[in-house]
């Protein structure tokens, strides 16, 4: 079953604004992590963020982890065309170091130039 | 470094027949993962390897199974497929590193279709 769920679903912007998009889960994490992915292909590792963790940046992204309402953000700023992609969330439950990824539907996103 | 290699990319394969895809992980990395996407399952965990064991497993029937060789590659099997297996199967290597620090890598997938 899923545990993440991403919004929107979709999300069209104009190149140079920002891009926000929300995930929530509902069990108790270890770390949460944003991915992207490019149509049809691997998924490329963003960022991860720890549960102790409130916030993390990496160039132009940014996350937030909220534990308490068990939800996370993912902020883009300054799109650019190159950033359209779909955009997954993953919380990630560590068991006796085996490790199980679950991923929302994620977020389409498209940048217009 | 090299990243996760995934082999085949594409295939094609017919009802009932079965298929086998190679993912071979970043070097030094002893967890290997598989997952499984489709648009309207969207990314599924199949299952874990680490030091050729299988650690943990997702919900798919027993026609899905794996192994994992002696130099961290990994291998997985789909007997008796199904229109449904049609899917982008994606591999994840990651090296645990300890509480919350396990970035998990993907090769690019091999895109099944069943035909």
């Amino acid at each position: 079953s899923q545990q993440g769920e991403e919004d929107p679903q979709a999300l069209s912007i104009q190149e140079g604004e920002n891009a926000t998009m929300n995930c929530s889960y509902k069990t108790s994490i270890n770390n949460l992590q944003w991915y992207r992915q490019n149509s049809g292909r691997g998924l490329v590792h963003l960022i991860l963020i720890r549960s102790n963790e409130r916030e993390k940046h990496s160039g132009r992204l940014r996350v937030t982890l909220d534990t308490s309402k068990k939800s996370s953000s993912l902020l883009i700023t300054a799109s650019r065309a190159a950033d359209t992609a779909s955009y997954f969330c993953a919380t990630d439950r560590i068991i006796q170091g085996a490790q199980k990824l679950v991923f929302g539907q994620g977020t389409r996103l498209t940048i217009n130039p | 470094k090299a990243g996760v290699t995934q082999t085949p990319r594409y295939l094609i394969k017919t009802r009932g027949q079965q298929v086998t895809l190679s993912c071979s992980p970043i070097s030094g990395h002893r967890s290997v993962s598989w997952y499984q996407q489709t648009p309207g399952q969207g990314l599924q965990f199949l299952f874990e390897y680490f030091s050729e064991t299988q650690r943990n497993k997702g919900n798919f029937p027993g026609r899905f199974s794996g192994r994992q060789f002696s130099n961290s590659r990994s291998e997985m099997n789909v007997s008796t497929l199904e229109l449904g297996d049609s899917a982008l199967y994606l591999c994840a290597s990651s090296w645990y590193r300890g509480w919350g620090k396990t970035e998990a890598f993907f090769g690019q997938g091999t895109r099944l279709t069943v035909v």
